[in-house]
């Protein structure tokens, strides 16, 4: 079983709808991701929260708003998005630290798949 | 900028045979992070393997072995005697200075036929 939780595990949604997807991890990381992927291509970094605050946002557009509420949640609100939105989203955690020594070695979640009608 | 490129899009093999997955990169970081990762076909993407750039030993687990070729921007991938859950889509990522942004080359679908 994944240690990184994503819920729901499939979305649908119109575009005109909020909705949000929802990540947990118990393992102690202190560093958590959105990735967006599409059929038959490589996640696509969206956001990276280091110790609870934003430190990389990939100029996603505003309809995509991460949120952080503590060092195992993180959320990924919806709103008005554009059925190239379309995709599997998926979330990942790492170990987090001042050095590189334990860079990216990312635990994912099993994924939300979102289609946006 | 960073680059991560995986020649080969799709590669098919028999059961039992070896199997090698080709993985170059570009950075302008004179330290920086190479990653393989697994993803099989029920979607969640399982880490296999981190080399630092100051380190180019090559590694060996079980079946699994990878070599880092910091001359030509390398780090390969070989199964041995693979097998039918061998079968996924492989990615080889980057991560550079800012080492929380890692980098996904476009992956290769392996296929194992029995």
């Amino acid at each position: 079983d994944t240690e990184v939780t994503q819920t729901p595990k499939h979305l649908v949604m119109g575009m005109t709808n909020k909705k949000s997807l929802k990540c947990e991890q118990h393992m102690g990381h202190r560093a958590m991701y959105w990735y967006k992927q599409k059929a038959k291509k490589p996640p696509e970094l969206m956001f990276v929260y280091s110790y609870e605050k934003l430190s990389i946002n990939e100029s996603v557009p505003s309809r995509f708003s991460p949120e952080c509420p503590n060092s195992s949640l993180l959320n990924l609100h919806l709103h008005a998005l554009q059925p190239e939105d379309s995709a599997l989203y998926l979330c990942a955690s790492s170990r987090a630290g001042t050095s590189g020594t334990i860079a990216g070695e990312l635990f994912f979640g099993e994924g939300s798949r979102l289609t946006v009608l | 900028a960073q680059k991560v490129t995986q020649a080969q899009t799709e590669i098919s093999v028999v059961e039992k045979e070896d199997v090698t997955l080709d993985c170059v990169y570009e950075t302008r970081d004179t330290t920086y992070y190479l990653f393989w990762y697994k993803q099989p076909p029920s979607g969640e993407l399982v880490f296999l393997i981190r080399r630092n750039s100051f380190d180019e030993q090559n590694e060996i687990s079980g079946r699994y072995s990878w070599n880092f070729q910091k001359s030509t921007s390398s780090f390969n991938f070989t199964i041995t005697a693979s097998q039918v859950v061998d079968s996924a889509v492989y990615f080889c990522a980057l991560s550079g200075t800012s080492y929380d942004k890692v980098i996904f080359g476009p992956g290769t679908s392996l296929s194992v036929i029995p």
